[in-house]
């Protein structure tokens, strides 16, 4: 069962590049997550999904985009990387709000980028 | 004030030894609670949910007291195996998927 898939693993950027973190799950799940973890800090939301078509930021939006086309795929977008941006970044998603008693939200096994 | 607290750690324990951790929140109108287990440089996965009179899954026991705000988690007998960093985690509004999350607390369970 391939779960929540996050690719790729590990990137490394210079400073002003741009790109896509992809994020995909094959449970049909209509919510979906994109959190980034820095040590002391916690996870962090920056976007999620309520399902297809639909996107709303999270705590830190600022320096990133989402789209959600399909109910499968949630990218994360990073649109001029910055130092800022050295984080672990994890997408994830469950079938209904985590608000139901004992829904569990899938995480991906993360994506490591590191801005130079 | 942060909306979810917890103590850092580590908590450096002997295997058999019972430990339990605290987390605060700030909603008070917050609407699921949850454990999550994290170990090193791997994703978060789902120990338990917190039921609001309590609940229990083998060795491990998560009370909420809505009242002062807080959750716990209990571990009794401990195992090497329970060495991770525990997420206190926290939905505060409905119809959302809107995790907030604790730094964790990381236990460390030596022979």
């Amino acid at each position: 069962n391939a779960g929540v898939t996050q690719t790729p693993k590990f990137q490394v950027l210079k400073t002003g590049q741009s790109m896509t973190l992809q994020c995909a799950q094959d449970m049909n799940h209509e919510y979906m997550s994109w959190y980034r973890q820095d040590p002391g800090m916690g996870l962090r939301l920056i976007h999620y999904s309520v399902g297809a078509g639909i996107t709303d930021q999270g705590e830190v939006p600022n320096g990133y985009n989402v789209s959600r086309s399909t109910t499968e795929d949630f990218p994360l977008r990073l649109l001029s990387a910055a130092p800022s941006q050295t984080s672990v970044y994890f997408c994830a998603s469950s079938s209904v709000p985590t608000t139901v008693m004992n829904t569990e939200a899938f995480f991906g096994q993360g994506t490591r980028l590191t801005v130079v | 004030r942060k909306e979810v607290e917890q103590d850092p750690g580590p908590f450096n324990v002997p295997e058999g030894a019972t430990v339990a951790f605290n987390c605060t929140y700030s909603n008070s109108a917050s609407q699921s609670f949850f454990w999550y287990r994290q170990d090193c440089r791997k994703e978060p996965k789902l120990l338990m949910s917190v039921y609001s009179s309590g609940n229990e899954d083998g060795r491990f026991t998560a009370q909420l007291n809505r009242a002062s705000q807080y959750i716990s988690l209990l571990i009794r007998d401990s195992k090497l195996s329970d060495s991770a960093t525990y997420l206190c985690v926290v939905n505060p509004l409905r119809n959302t998927d809107k995790l907030i999350f604790g730094t964790g607390t990381r236990l460390q369970v030596f022979p």
